[in-house]
């Protein structure tokens, strides 16, 4: 059981340019989602999903575009990096059914993007 | 969802008990308490969650308090690989984690 897996796990992009950030999970979790860490600012949400066809944004959604066709990916596309964006990237999922108390969030190893 | 509150930095002497506390004084009666830690640069892993009554599993301990404004999570014997970030949060069960804030946590560090 792989979990959520990222790719890359490294990238350096030039202002500009474009580039998917991939997430895929094998537990078949409704819910899925992508945050940024910057240092000392915790973890921030940039889109989420709670099912194929269903995304909406998160706390900081500027600059990325996200679609879900499928259960198990999620990814998420700078169209046009700038410097502002280099963090690292999180895709987290997780089962959406109410009243589940052990609703965990697995999170992938992240990917580590520098816009230069 | 209520916000919480943890002291930024701990250290803790290899073998000894490690106790992080939380602040969640806006905690509603549907929100249970997580904890989750991030190892290095990892990403964050699950440790452990509650209601109102204390919890154990193989990681930690966790006690809430009687008015559930606060908590603490206990990780009995620190080991140097429990040098990590470990974050609060709450949630409603009935809703997803797209409403959690994961604030900047508390870095403990295990001293040998």
């Amino acid at each position: 059981n792989a979990g959520v897996t990222q790719t890359p796990k490294f990238q350096v992009l030039k202002t500009g340019q474009s580039m998917t950030l991939q997430c895929a999970q094998d537990m078949n979790h409704e819910y899925m989602s992508w945050y940024r860490q910057d240092p000392g600012m915790g973890l921030r949400l940039i889109h989420y999903s709670v099912g194929a066809g269903i995304t909406d944004q998160g706390e900081v959604p500027n600059g990325y575009n996200v679609s879900r066709s499928t259960t198990e990916d999620f990814p998420l596309r700078l169209l046009s990096a700038a410097p502002s964006q280099t963090s690292v990237y999180f895709c987290a999922s997780s089962l959406q059914r109410q009243g589940r108390a052990k609703n965990i969030q697995y999170f992938g190893a992240g990917t580590r993007l520098s816009v230069l | 969802d209520a916000k919480t509150t943890q002291p930024p930095s701990m250290d803790c002497a290899e073998g000894r008990a490690a106790n992080l506390p939380c602040n969640h004084s806006t905690i509603s009666g549907n929100e249970y308490v997580y904890w989750y830690r991030q190892i290095h640069s990892q990403g964050p892993q699950y440790i452990i969650h509650g209601l109102k009554n204390n919890e154990t599993n193989e990681m930690a301990s966790l006690i809430i308090t009687e008015d559930r404004k606060s908590s603490t999570l206990i990780l009995p014997h620190a080991t140097l690989r429990d040098t990590a970030v470990y974050y609060c949060i709450v949630r409603v069960v009935a809703g997803g984690y797209q409403k959690v804030t994961f604030g900047i946590g508390t870095k403990l560090q295990v001293i040998p």
